[in-house]
């Protein structure tokens, strides 16, 4: 158990709609780090926040946005879904910006 | 930019049999960070092993060692004395040196273990 805590574990939904996947970090860790792999593309990184602050972003659509809270927690926004958009979404989170990065056990979410 | 190359999609090897998995990258970034994850059929990103560019050392960790080839941009990972938990799927991952968790993974190599 890397300590990082992803909900929902499985997620299924329709083509047009909008889902929210959170993730809790390993505790006192302030970076986090959202990740997708799909059959096609790979794993990819999305975007990082660093204790509240957005810090990098990756290959993220426009339709896709992310926010971290003050109690550290993230959460990734999916919206106007399309069957494309299926995938396996990781959470990672480091206690710094130079240290290793600890991922979550993943949200696999299917559009239909 | 950075990329990883993996051109090994899929590798197997004898229990107890060593076998090592390739990786090559490329990155503008002076400053850099290597790394191998394991990926088993639960899903869950496992770090294996990591290298920091600056060190010459190849790093160890019991069965697993990395041979950091920085001219050649190489960085494979060795497997000594293969269990049957180690049938993965292995990523070779980079990341810049102000951020390690911000990596550019290749493509992955399914690891099989025959007993």
């Amino acid at each position: 158990d890397s300590g990082v805590t992803q909900t929902p574990k499985h997620l299924i939904t329709a083509t047009g709609q909008r889902v929210t996947l959170r993730c809790s970090p390993r505790s006192g860790d302030l970076s986090v780090y959202w990740y997708q792999q799909s059959l096609d593309q790979g794993l990819q990184f999305l975007i990082q926040y660093y204790n509240g602050e957005e810090r990098a972003k990756g290959n993220i659509l426009e339709r896709f946005s992310a926010q971290q809270f003050p109690d550290l927690h993230s959460e990734l926004n999916l919206s106007s879904l399309e069957l494309g958009d299926s995938a396996l979404y990781f959470c990672a989170s480091s206690a710094y910006m130079n240290t290793e990065a600890f991922f979550g056990q993943g949200t696999r979410l299917t559009v239909v | 930019a950075q990329t990883v190359t993996q051109s090994q999609p899929e590798m197997s090897v004898q229990e107890a049999e060593t076998v090592t998995l390739s990786c090559t990258y490329d990155t503008s970034e002076s400053d850099y960070y290597l790394f191998w994850y394991k990926q088993p059929p639960s899903r869950q990103m496992i770090l294996v092993i990591r290298q920091e560019a600056y060190k010459q050392q190849n790093a160890t960790e019991n069965r697993f060692s990395v041979n950091f080839q920085k001219a050649a941009k190489s960085f494979s990972l060795k497997i000594s004395d293969s269990q049957l938990g180690d049938a993965a799927m292995y990523f070779c991952g980079i990341a810049g040196g102000t951020s390690y968790g911000k990596l550019t993974f290749g493509q992955g190599t399914i690891l099989t273990v025959h007993p």
